[in-house]
C-alpha cells in the first residue's frame, strides 16, 4: 500500500495570511490526526478525524482548523499567520476506529511564516 | 491531560554499545505506548509498540518495557550502529482515542 502522502511538502507565508495543507492517509485508514513540531515543543497534538467527525482537538487556538472528506483525506487550515506558526505539520493515519493502534506518519508539510 | 516525560535528551554510545531510553506517563488509563524513530528530515517512523496488557515485547535488537504500576516503559537497542543514529520519541494513547502524547525526544548518536 502506498503510504501517507502530504502535500505541499514545502510553503513559506507572510504574517497575517493563511494556509492550507493537505494529507492523504493510507488506503482503508479512516482515522487522521495532525501534530505540530517544532524543536522547542517538540510533537504536539492539534487534531483528529474519524469518519468526517472531529473525536478530539488539542491544545490550539481556533486559528487552527481541519476537516476529513469522505474518502477520508484530511486538510487543516491556519489563518491569519503569526510567525509561531512556522513548524513541521504532520499527519498521522490509523487503520481502526478504536485507540491503540498503529500511527503511521507522512512525510510533513514544512511552513515558514515571515 | 496526559503528560510524557522522556529522558536523557542526548545520549552518546559507541557502536556495540547497548541504549536505554526511559519514558514516564501521567494518566494510568494510558494503555498503548509506541515509540517512534525519526532521522534528520524525515517522517518519524514506528519502530515497536507495547499494550499495557504486556510487560515486555522484542523485536530483533530492539525491545521495550513496561511497568504499569510505577508508570515507566523504556526502550533498549542492543548492538548498536551507526544507522541507529537519529531522535527517538515515547509516545502514550488512552484506549478509545488515537491521540499520541509525545515526550520530548532523545537524540541518539552511535559512535563508529
Amino acid at each position: 500500500k502506498a503510504g501517507v502522502t502530504q502535500t505541499p511538502r514545502y510553503l513559506i507565508k507572510t504574517r497575517g495570511q493563511q494556509v492550507t495543507l493537505s494529507c492523504s492517509p493510507i488506503s482503508g485508514h479512516r482515522s487522521v490526526s495532525w501534530y505540530q513540531q517544532t524543536p522547542g515543543q517538540g510533537l504536539q497534538f492539534l487534531f483528529e478525524y474519524f469518519s468526517e467527525t472531529q473525536r478530539n482537538k488539542g491544545n490550539f487556538p481556533g486559528r487552527f482548523s481541519g476537516r476529513q472528506f469522505s474518502n477520508s483525506r484530511s486538510e487543516m487550515n491556519v489563518s491569519t499567520l503569526e510567525l509561531g506558526d512556522s513548524a513541521l505539520y504532520l499527519c498521522a493515519s490509523s487503520p481502526s476506529n478504536s485507540g491503540g493502534t498503529e500511527q503511521y506518519f507522512g512525510p510533513g508539510t514544512r511552513l515558514t511564516v515571515t | 491531560g496526559e503528560n510524557v516525560e522522556q529522558h536523557p535528551s542526548t545520549l552518546s554510545v559507541q557502536e556495540g554499545d547497548s541504549a536505554v531510553i526511559k519514558c514516564t506517563y501521567s494518566d494510568s488509563a494510558s494503555n498503548y505506548f509506541p515509540w517512534y524513530k525519526q532521522e534528520l528530515g524525515k517522517r518519524p517512523q514506528l519502530i515497536i509498540d507495547i499494550r499495557s496488557n504486556v510487560g515486555e515485547k522484542k523485536d530483533q535488537r530492539i525491545a521495550v518495557t513496561l511497568n504499569k504500576t510505577a508508570k515507566h516503559f523504556s526502550l533498549h537497542i542492543t548492538e548498536t550502529q551507526p544507522e541507529d543514529s537519529a531522535v527517538y520519541f515515547c509516545a502514550a494513547s488512552i484506549g478509545g482515542y488515537s491521540t499520541l502524547t509525545f515526550g520530548k525526544g532523545t537524540m541518539l548518536l552511535v559512535s563508529p
